[in-house]
């Protein structure tokens, strides 16, 4: 069964970081692209960002640009999503995906609040 | 970016009925180089992450009842959904892969009538 757990979330002051992470269960980890996507609270679904299988090509919508990076360890099958310079803007669920081109599975999400 | 435009809002539908949903992208989402409609469809029920339903605009994921349904092509899907179950009551949207940055539609909220 495929299982993604994500972690990290949290209340941080705008201008602040946090750093996400998923791990990985159930397939192999290494032969899928991955996502992030996040929701912001009673609105619909972001994309924020994706990594493929080895972590060579990373692709970010242009809101984060600059301000997030996506990064893998296949090793220790998990993703992850450094976050900086958040904005209000940015409160949102986050959820990892496995990403096939559409989105296979999801994890329950991990809730990010920017606010002071 | 892709823009997907979905209709309607929101839905209520009497249970044992059919329900449809439509998705508009602002550009065609035809994967040329294998023919293929990088269209799917999710549902999302309250307090939980969203469910892949349909990939490829028209093929079930494993699991999903074959009451649900997708159709259509280059810029515009729908979602089928006939004999409406209690279960149902969700909220759906359509996704584009075909470009970057990936893309959803608003979202359409299915209630029971």
């Amino acid at each position: 069964e495929v299982q993604l757990v994500e972690s990290g979330g949290g209340l941080v002051q705008p201008g602040g970081s946090l750093r996400l992470s998923c791990a990985a269960s159930g397939f192999t980890f290494n032969d899928y692209w991955m996502s992030w996507v996040r929701q912001a609270p009673g609105k619909g679904l972001e994309w924020v960002a994706n990594i493929n299988q080895d972590g060579s090509e990373k692709r970010l919508v242009d809101s984060v640009k600059g301000r997030f990076t996506i990064s893998r360890d296949n090793a220790k099958n998990s993703l992850y999503l450094q976050m900086n310079s958040l904005r209000a803007e940015d409160t949102a669920v986050y959820y990892c995906a496995r990403d096939g081109g559409e989105l296979l599975n999801w994890g329950q999400g991990t809730l990010v609040t920017v606010s002071s | 970016d892709t823009v997907m435009t979905q209709s309607p809002d929101s839905l209520a539908v009497s249970l044992g009925e059919r329900a449809t949903i439509n998705c508009k992208s602002s550009q065609t989402v035809l994967y040329r180089s294998n023919n293929k409609n990088c269209l799917a469809w999710y549902q999302q029920k309250p307090g939980q992450p969203p469910k892949l339903l349909i990939y490829g605009a028209s093929t079930r994921e494993s699991g999903v009842p074959d009451r649900f349904s997708g159709s259509g092509a280059g810029t515009d899907f729908t979602l089928t959904i006939n004999s409406l179950q209690a279960e149902d009551v969700a909220v759906y949207y359509c996704h584009q892969h075909s470009t970057i940055p990936y893309t959803f539609g608003q979202g359409t909220k299915l209630e029971i009538k």
